[in-house]
């Protein structure tokens, strides 16, 4: 049973506009939460987190949205960048568990 | 500044054939991981060590073996190669709790 679910394999943004990629976890004990991109041929490298204290994070270009009675969280990008095409992946742990749980990505499409 | 480096980079075995991926941080981070991607399944984790001298159970753990060598080096193994195993490994290492990972670059294994 997934534990943590994005269920859009893939989205097409324009560029210059705002990308909103979405992600829905089960597990209630999961205190933080990560974004990661990924490029092809590479491994993923982090991006920005979110601790279950807070509901908003932002850096720069990104913005991750938490919202705990709903189990979601979203990331926000704007504005969208042709470089932004990669897949990300949401990623959420228990605070005394070392044990980091992925989604299975949403591949990121920005349109010249 | 290496990071995480992981080898072999590809690997081809036949059925039954055993083999090693190595993996080795020098971030001097605590934890450390083993995952697979798959097309559609996302990154799913293999093993975790939280700290050298431990190891524990993922998601995906049957087929696979483990070794915290010391703080720097986690290896993977598979005893009995199935073609089931052809994914691309992922190895990353993390500081205490709720830090993120960094990823290697990946080995692509392929069992025929």
């Amino acid at each position: 049973d997934q534990q943590v679910k994005q269920n859009s394999p893939s989205l097409s943004v324009q560029e210059g506009r705002i990308s909103i990629l979405n992600c829905d976890y089960t597990n209630s004990m999961f205190d933080y939460f990560l974004w990661y991109k990924k490029y092809p041929a590479e491994g993923p490298t982090f991006l920005i987190s979110i601790s279950s204290i807070k509901d908003k994070n932002e850096d720069g270009r990104f913005t991750v949205f938490l919202n705990k009675s709903a189990k979601h969280l979203s990331l926000h990008i704007v504005p969208s960048q042709p470089g932004d095409s990669a897949v990300y992946f949401c990623a959420a742990s228990e605070n005394r568990d070392d044990k980091i749980i992925f989604g299975k990505g949403t591949r990121l499409h920005i349109l010249p | 500044n290496a990071g995480v480096t992981q080898t072999p980079k590809f690997q081809v075995l036949k059925t039954g054939q055993s083999m090693t991926l190595q993996c080795a941080q020098d971030m001097n981070h605590n934890s450390m991981y083993w995952y697979r991607q798959d097309p559609g399944m996302g990154l799913r984790l293999i093993y975790y060590s939280a700290s050298e001298g431990t190891t524990d159970k993922g998601e995906v753990p049957n087929g696979y073996n483990v070794s915290r060598l010391n703080k720097r080096e986690f290896s993977l193994r598979l005893e009995s190669a199935a073609p089931s195993q052809t994914s691309v490994y992922f190895c990353a290492s993390g500081g205490a709790g709720n830090s993120p990972l960094h990823f290697g670059n990946g080995t692509r294994l392929t069992v025929t």
